[in-house]
């Protein structure tokens, strides 16, 4: 299985400030399948960032994903009250299909 | 539009059997794989098995393999999953989610579309 391992596990900053989340794969991931979602409490996940750059329908371009290989990166530019969150990296590149533990972006 | 309408909450005693379902809607039900997800109270995704409607192609994860079966009907664009025996550390919120697509000879299964979840709490 291929283990998607995120770090920080918390992220605590401020509104406004830039949040960098990392997502690093025990085994290489085509770009193509490396998927990020957004998970706020009491709610389902969102699709934030598939084929690990492209946005989702109406994701703010404040979110950025990139990366290749075995690592990637969510970068959260100027982050506003909704983005206080927990994010969670997702390949379906190889099955069974693997989420990363999560990162808790939380307000400082 | 895209609904994945899953079955409400449910209250199950330990070895006791359970079956819930996801419906969907908006989209075309038997061209899309779609998956099951577990989280268990406080925690991450868990990425249980996933099923295309359209000839009932399943995997499993191997966490979850034995311990679970995915099925789903076409005809009533309705998925499921379901336990003949439960156990308390089944207890969690289980999404059903679909969404990606195919080009070029490839399929891209990322999940567009997630139902509300369903919370399985199972105690004697």
């Amino acid at each position: 299985d291929i283990v998607l391992t995120q770090s920080p596990g918390t992220l605590s900053l401020s509104p406004g400030e830039r949040a960098t989340l990392s997502c690093r794969a025990s085994q290489s991931v085509s770009s193509s399948y490396l998927a990020w979602y957004q998970q706020r409490p009491g709610q389902a996940p969102r699709l934030l960032i598939y084929g690990a750059s492209s946005r989702a329908t109406g994701i703010p371009d404040r979110f950025r994903g990139s990366g290749s290989g075995t690592d990637f990166t969510l970068t959260i530019n100027k982050l506003e009250p909704e983005d206080f969150a927990v994010y969670y990296c997702h390949q379906y590149f190889t099955s069974p299909w693997t989420f990363g533990q999560g990162t808790k972006v939380e307000i400082k | 539009e895209v609904q994945l309408v899953q079955s409400g909450a449910e209250v199950i005693k330990p070895g006791e059997s359970l079956k819930i379902s996801c419906k969907g809607s908006g989209y075309s039900f038997s061209s899309y794989w779609i998956g099951w997800v577990r989280q268990m109270p406080g925690k991450g995704l868990e990425w249980m098995g996933i099923i295309y409607p359209g000839d009932s192609d399943t995997k499993y994860s191997p966490s979850f393999q034995g311990q679970v079966t995915i099925s789903a009907d076409k005809s009533i664009s309705t998925a499921y999953l379901q336990w003949s025996s439960l156990k308390a550390s089944d207890t969690a919120v289980y999404y059903c989610a679909t969404g990606g697509y195919c080009s070029g000879g490839s399929c891209y299964h990322f999940f567009d579309y997630w139902g509300q979840g369903t919370l399985v709490t199972v105690s004697s």
